[in-house]
């Protein structure tokens, strides 16, 4: 079974400086994909960003890059630049099909002016 | 990548009562997924709706008390039926987004039973 951990419930960062959520993960799959969701207190649920378990580059999306560990099963999120709409809970989630995913328990992030 | 119309955005409802949520998607996706997240709490995914077939339910959920229907490739409905306080949550719909192999959701329905 895949199981995602995140073993940071909350954290905060003074805005411009970067912060780090860390994510593990447990699968015993070789292909599959890992994702960060950013969830606002407006509920939207929102891709931040993703990386295909194959390549080993790590993505990056403007200020949001990740730190993919495919050997520890680590996959982490580095935002740079914090900014106060940034303030938000953020889910790492597993797929190994493109369809059902699986999600941990969360990171609650606070950006301080 | 997909948009979703979710609604209603949040109710308020008795204990007992029923609550249908419905989902719209401007483009026709085979798979939708109704999740649940409670209060502080993760997503968990209540069952996959496919179109022309019933629901597959995960463990926990039972057709009984989460019907859901599948007309057609661009809307879903879920039912939260009899409702108790413990039913209070927020409930989501998703699409995959083989485009970016990522998950679109809705943007929840918040319900409060009391």
């Amino acid at each position: 079974a895949q199981t995602v951990t995140q073993s940071q419930p909350e954290m905060s960062v003074q805005e411009a400086e970067t912060v780090t959520l860390s994510c593990t993960y447990d699968t015993s799959e070789n292909n599959y994909y890992l994702f960060w969701y950013k969830q606002p207190p407006s509920r939207q649920m929102i891709l931040v960003i993703r990386q295909e378990a194959y390549k080993q580059q790590n993505a990056t999306e403007n200020r949001f890059s990740v730190n993919f560990q495919k050997a520890a099963k680590s996959f982490s999120l580095k935002i740079s630049d914090s900014q106060l709409g940034d303030t938000a809970m953020y889910f790492c989630a597993f797929s190994n099909t493109g369809n059902q995913f699986y999600f941990g328990t969360g990171t609650s992030l606070t950006v301080i002016p | 990548s997909a948009v979703i119309s979710q609604k209603p955005s949040r109710d308020i409802c008795q204990r007992g009562t029923s609550l249908t949520i419905q989902c719209q998607v401007d483009s026709q996706v085979t798979m939708m997924f109704w999740y649940r997240q409670q209060p502080g709490q993760s997503l968990t995914l209540i069952a996959t709706a496919n179109q022309g077939s019933e629901a597959t339910y995960e463990s926990g959920f039972v057709i009984d008390k989460f019907p859901i229907s599948r007309p057609n490739l661009t809307f879903s409905t879920l039912t939260v039926s009899n409702m108790s306080p413990e039913d209070s949550s927020i409930y989501l719909c998703s699409v995959g987004d083989r485009g970016s192999f990522g998950y679109t959701f809705g943007s929840g329905t918040r319900l409060t039973v009391v």
